[in-house]
């Protein structure tokens, strides 16, 4: 099956550098997009196509990826970065896959 | 900017059939997939499928056998039924417009516009 494994959590403290990896074994022939959930709304699609922003994204979001791993970044992290954050893909038969979720913790 | 907007009943009797509705404005229904996806309390995300205003269809293997999907390009909405409900598909239901990359050897499908889900309960 098409698995997207992400860490539970990230901790960062405000104007570092968090990193969100995203890794399966289907990645190296699909793109990944990221969306970030805010407590009680809907998602929001803040990376697509592995590494490019959606009109209104800020430039601290980026995505890049490696093989079976792709990697969302948040550069200078502010305290409103804090959400939950998912990967996504298509596996080989059409279905839509997201990733088991990581909470950014912003200290 | 296109909006979406589910509606339906918040409870639902276990064994029963959970019907929900969502309500494109702000953009057409006939260009793009819509898709249902839905989040158990404190849970990831899962994607239940998608629909073409063709009236073409995919399912989540897990939930195809219990998963019908239908589109009223007329009235800029789409449903999505799910029969014999338990408490594990107790959750929020959101609808989301799809979009689709082809990429060298595979599609890729994403979500850009969400509604902001609809909360529904199975009882016992």
């Amino acid at each position: 099956s098409h698995e997207l494994t992400q860490p539970p959590s990230v901790s960062v403290s405000p104007g570092q550098t968090a990193r969100i990896t995203c890794s399966g074994e289907a990645l190296s022939n699909q793109y990944v997009f990221w969306y970030q959930q805010k407590a009680g709304q809907a998602p929001l699609l803040v990376i697509y196509r592995d590494s490019e922003r959606p009109s209104g994204i800020p430039e601290r979001f980026s995505g890049s990826t490696s093989g079976t791993t792709v990697t969302l970044t948040i550069s200078g992290v502010l305290a409103e970065d804090e959400a939950d954050y998912y990967c996504q893909s298509t596996d080989s038969s059409g279905s839509s896959v997201f990733g088991t979720g990581s909470k950014v913790t912003v200290l | 900017q296109v909006q979406l907007q589910e509606s339906g009943p918040g409870l639902v009797k276990a064994s029963e059939t959970l019907s929900l509705t969502c309500t494109v404005s702000g953009g057409s229904i006939s260009s793009h997939s819509w898709s249902w996806i839905r989040q158990a309390a404190g849970k990831g995300l899962e994607w239940i499928g998608r629909i073409y205003p063709s009236g073409s269809t995919n399912y989540n293997p897990s939930l195809k056998s219990r998963v019908t999907m239908s589109i009223d390009t007329s009235k800029n909405e789409f449903s999505l039924r799910l029969r014999s409900v338990t408490a594990a598909d107790t959750a929020v239901y959101h609808c989301a417009r799809g979009l689709a990359i082809f990429g060298v050897v595979n599609v890729s499908h994403y979500f850009d516009n969400w509604g902001q889900g609809t909360l529904v309960t199975v009882s016992s």
